[in-house]
């Protein structure tokens, strides 16, 4: 069946620092991929997404890359900021799944000053 | 645009016990998807609905798991009895367009936290 797989929590950067976030993925056909946030106290949000093989996801200073060779979706950032402290979710959409997401464990982030 | 609502916020109940959660989507949103997310996991899909049909509910545990969205619109998710392993965050979702642009971009509520005592 389809399934995602993240690194383990919780990561613990300095501002400024680079982040990656481990990401990868067991699944039949075609599926898209995505990053989901969840900041403290809040709801989960889309953070990127790619649809195909070799699209770029990006926004907030985030990117990932949809790598169908090595079936993976890492999440980077070249400066992390304290406001990214949040838990990031790795998600998946498979070709058939009806339009529903399977999540990873996510993964607490931490930036300190 | 307001998000989405789920209430309550927090239930606390002993084994056995029934418990029921509400959830009122972003207006417009066909698909209503309810996620159980149990601390330090992924949330887990339970039940999507398409407007008021079920779409995919075969990870439910229909023995004491129930939901329902009447009219298309808001949804109830219902455990009667509780265990201790039910013990988690209910997640609702919804989105607009399922196979659109948009696809795979879902809209949480804040969850609503369950402890089975």
């Amino acid at each position: 069946g389809n399934s995602v797989t993240q690194m383990e929590g919780p990561v613990t950067l300095s501002e400024e620092a680079f982040l990656t976030i481990n990401c990868t993925y067991t699944a039949t056909g075609y599926p898209s991929l995505f990053w989901y946030v969840q900041y403290p106290g809040e709801g989960l949000q889309l953070l990127l997404k790619a649809t195909k093989a070799d699209d770029k996801g990006s926004n907030k200073g985030f990117e990932a890359t949809y790598r169908k060779e090595t079936t993976s979706f890492h999440l980077e950032k070249g400066s992390v900021q304290v406001s990214d402290s949040a838990v990031y979710f790795c998600a998946l959409m498979g070709s058939n799944s009806g339009y529903a997401l399977n999540f990873g464990k996510g993964t607490s982030l931490l930036v300190t000053p | 645009e307001a998000g989405v609502a789920q209430s309550p916020r927090y239930k606390i109940i002993e084994k056995r016990q029934s418990v029921a959660f509400w959830c009122n989507p972003i207006s417009g949103h066909a698909t209503l998807y309810w996620y159980q997310q149990i601390l330090g996991q992924g949330p887990k899909l339970l039940i999507q609905f398409q407007n008021n049909g079920v779409v995919d509910d075969s990870q439910l545990p229909k023995d004491r798991f129930s939901a329902e969205r009447l009219k298309g619109v808001d949804s109830t998710l219902k455990i009667q009895p509780a265990k201790l392993e039910d013990s988690a965050v209910y997640l609702c979702a919804s989105s607009l367009d399922p196979g659109g642009p948009d696809t795979g971009e879902l809209f949480f509520g804040e969850g609503s936290r369950l402890t089975v005592l």
